[in-house]
This record gives C-alpha cells, sequence and structure tokens, in this order.
C-alpha cells in the first residue's frame, strides 16, 4: 500500500540547535516528494521538493532534505533553527510522479524554544 | 500578482445544510485541486480540475461536488453535512495538472 509517516507529531528544539523531522513512505512506483510548510491560519507553502537528480535538495531559507531510495525516507534538516521556524511541517509524496493528487503526512510540530 | 484566493475565510453551518466554497486560481493557471484538512491531520485530496472536468478524485463521497468555470475559478459543494466535515479546505492551482501546485489560505468550515 501506499503511504507517508511522519512518525513525530511534535519536536521541540532550542533556537540555534540543529533539527532533523522525519518522513518515510511505501511506495512500489516512482515518486515526486515534497516538504510544505504551515504557519498558523495560513495555507501551505512548498519549502522544498525531490523530483529526479541529485538526492539533496535545498530551500532558500536554509533546510535540506535528502531523498533515500533504500531506506524510502526524505527526512527535513535544519542546522540552526530560528524561532521564525516555528511552524507545521509536512512531508508529502505524489505516487508515480507528477503533481495530481498529493498525499501528504500528518504532519510534524517543530516548536523553537527561545 | 494574486495568488490563489478562496472564500469565504470562515463559516458555520448546520449538519444536513449545503455548503459551496470558492477559488479563484493563480493568474496563469488553469488547474484547481481541493483537499480537506481535519484539524490535527495532514490535508487529504478531494479531486481536481482541468478543462472544465473532474480528472482525479479521492476517497471522499459523492455528497462532495465540484465545478470548474472557464475563467478556470471553482467551486467546491458539500451536501448533507456531516459534523465531520468540519475542516480546513484548501483550494491549490497550477499552471497545468503535470505541474508544481500553489495553495490558498483555506476556508475554515465550521459544522454544527
Amino acid at each position: 500500500a501506499q503511504s507517508v509517516t511522519q512518525l513525530d507529531s511534535q519536536v521541540p528544539v532550542f533556537e540555534e540547535a540543529p533539527v532533523e523531522l522525519r518522513c518515510n513512505y511505501s511506495s512500489s512506483v516512482s515518486v515526486y516528494l515534497f516538504w510544505y510548510v504551515q504557519y498558523p491560519n495560513q495555507g501551505l507553502q512548498l519549502l522544498l521538493k525531490y523530483l529526479s537528480g541529485s538526492t539533496l535538495v535545498e530551500s532558500i531559507n536554509g533546510f535540506e532534505a535528502e531523498f533515500n531510495k533504500s531506506q524510502t525516507s526524505f527526512h527535513l534538516r535544519k542546522p540552526s533553527v530560528h524561532i521564525s521556524d516555528t511552524a507545521e511541517y509536512f512531508c508529502a509524496v505524489s505516487f508515480g510522479g507528477g503533481y495530481q493528487k498529493v498525499t501528504f503526512g500528518t504532519g510534524t510540530k517543530l516548536q523553537v524554544i527561545p | 500578482d494574486a495568488g490563489v484566493t478562496q472564500s469565504p475565510t470562515h463559516l458555520i453551518k448546520t449538519r444536513g445544510q449545503q455548503v459551496t466554497l470558492r477559488c479563484s486560481p493563480k493568474s496563469g493557471h488553469d488547474t484547481v485541486s481541493w483537499y480537506q484538512q481535519a484539524l490535527g491531520q495532514g490535508p487529504q485530496f478531494i479531486f481536481q480540475y482541468y478543462e472544465e472536468e473532474e480528472r482525479q478524485r479521492g476517497n471522499f463521497p459523492d455528497r462532495f461536488s465540484g465545478h470548474q468555470f472557464p475563467n478556470y475559478s471553482s467551486e467546491l459543494n458539500v451536501n448533507a453535512l456531516l459534523l465531520g466535515d468540519s475542516a480546513l479546505y484548501l483550494c491549490a492551482s497550477s499552471p497545468s495538472p503535470s505541474r508544481e501546485q500553489y495553495f490558498g489560505p483555506g476556508t475554515r468550515l465550521t459544522v454544527t
């Protein structure tokens, strides 16, 4: 069965500390992988995406994610978080590639502690 | 350039009623997708409209229906509302069905 799993519902971390938000998926077909961020009372914003090519992808605000095909993972990392990173982060997968019918994980709330 | 807009921002309805939510896509986008995000959950795909037709559908009952107009805007209709339909409804638009989606701010629906 095709699924997306975010094991951590909440991740508290001190400001300037590193963070990793985990995402695993189950699929027998090719995938597109995404991380979205949702700030309180707002819609989703695309943070970064993996379509093909280099397995390490980066965002403009310091986040990065690495596609690991053997472990079917796409973990999100940041070496030093800021208060402004406090938000909910969703991993999403398009099974079979493309952008149609994207399947989202249940989300991880990142709480940055001053 | 305006992004994806949705109306209304908030809505309160009673069980059994019907509701219509509206979405205007980003300029230059012709494809609209709708998602339901229940509290504490990730968004779930409802359906996608392209060329005024429903092209893909998620696992939602027929009470959920939609429409796309010639100007590419879209409506989501939900009949016979249930308490469980309370959620944030997100609209996403893209330049084509195979291109990246951009999300609107959502409509918060509360069913009492």
